[in-house]
Order: C-alpha cells, then structure tokens, then sequence
C-alpha cells in the first residue's frame, strides 16, 4: 500500500489527453514538491516533472504537472504510441518516520 | 552527460549481505546526492535510502535496521550494502541522483542507472 494514491491505469486514443492523480497529505504532497516519472520495462526511469510544474530540458510541453492542495496531476496532450509506459509521481513526506515515497504507479494505454 | 551503472550479484542466499555497487561517469559525484530505489516484481518504486555528498544518509524506515549506503569520492562510486535478506529483497535496484536532500527543492531524481536484478534464493 503506497503512501501516495495513483489511478492503477488509464487510456485514451493517439492525440487525446490523460490526466494522473496522485493524492498524498500534509505530511508529503501538502508540504513538499512534487516530481514525475515516465518508466518503459527494462529502462531506466525519466524524470518528466520536478518541483510539482517545471519540465527538465528536453521534455516536450506536451508533459505538464500540477499541484493544489494534498493532491498533484500529471497531464499528457498529443498522447503518442511511445507515452505508453508506467508513470509514477514521488515526494519527500516529512512525517515522523520520514521517507521519500513514490505513488503506486499509474499504466498508460494508448488505444 | 552523468551516466549511472549498477553492477554487483544477480543472486544472493537467504540471511546472506546484498551488496551493490553504482559508479558514476560523465559528472560529479560531489555537490550531489545519491539515491537506491528497487522496484519488486509486479510493484512500484521503493525508495531504499540516500547519501549526501557530505556522507549524510536517511534510509526507508521499514528498511533502517538492515541498510547502509557509502561513497567512494575518489573512485566515483556509490555502494548499498542491505543485510540479511529474504525473498522480499527481490527486486531490480536502481541508483538515482538529486540535487537536493529532503523537504528541499532539489528532491528530484534527474539521472538514473539502468537497475541490475538481484533475487534471493537459495
């Protein structure tokens, strides 16, 4: 059971958008900034998100990231064949058994 | 370009000491700080536990009583040694750099080694 909560999955047809949740508390997303990660089977993670909103070089603005509250978003526009992959959101939380924790992963489809 | 490689047993018994080793080319290992993060099969990330480019570490709480991360300035190398495993330790280990430690802005995870598998069996 991950401390932050993802979609297990979701999916839409090439050139639609996706949106990923991941909700958290006061303890990690409420206080704390939020980064994203792209992951293909037997690759090394890409990160797609840091600081909740900024995109590392190289990372098409088709990536966005959002934060309010305990809760932050990840969206995709333009979805292509090579967005499928899993994708995970991660945060420091800061409560009394500090840790940095990721949410539970979410699978992107593209149909 | 920083390039991050895993390396150390695939296999590891019961009880035994995994130890991993994570060298670092293309880049500084100082001024940054150095992440193990695995990922179980059929699971999401685990954090597992950082250095600082100082020596400061803060390992997963679940994970505190058997872990320990070191560096190796000169050489470029980061290591995790995780003591008495089981079956649950399975799992492909990656090493990640940040630039910041915790609650910082720099808590991101900007480069990542390719993971290396390790099981645990007998």
């Amino acid at each position: 059971q991950s401390v932050l909560t993802q979609p297990p999955s979701v999916s839409a047809a090439p050139g639609q958008r996706v949106t990923i949740s991941c909700s958290g508390n006061s303890s990690n997303i409420g206080n704390n900034y939020v980064s994203w990660y792209q992951h293909l089977p037997g690759t090394a993670p890409k990160l797609l998100i840091y600081e909740n909103k900024k995109r590392p070089s190289g990372i098409p603005d088709r990536f966005s990231g959002s934060k309010s509250g305990t809760s932050a978003t990840l969206g995709i526009t333009g979805l292509q064949t090579g967005d499928e992959a899993d994708y995970y959101c991660g945060v420091w939380d800061s409560s009394l058994s500090a840790s940095g924790v990721f949410g539970g992963g979410t699978k992107v489809t593209v149909l | 370009q920083v390039q991050l490689q895993e390396s150390g047993p695939g296999l590891v018994k019961p009880s035994e000491t995994l130890s991993l080793t994570c060298t670092v080319s293309g880049g500084f290992i100082t001024f940054y700080y150095w992440s193990w993060i695995r990922q179980s099969p059929g699971k999401g990330l685990e954090w597992v536990g950082y250095i600082s480019h100082s020596g400061n570490t803060r390992y997963n709480p679940s994970l505190k009583s058997r872990v320990s991360i070191s560096v190796d300035t000169p050489k470029k190398q980061v290591s995790l040694n995780l003591t008495s495993v089981t079956a649950a330790d399975t799992a492909v280990y990656y090493c990640a750099r940040h630039p910041g430690g915790a609650a910082k802005s720099g808590y991101y995870f900007d480069s990542w080694g390719r993971g290396t598998l390790v099981t645990v069996s007998s």
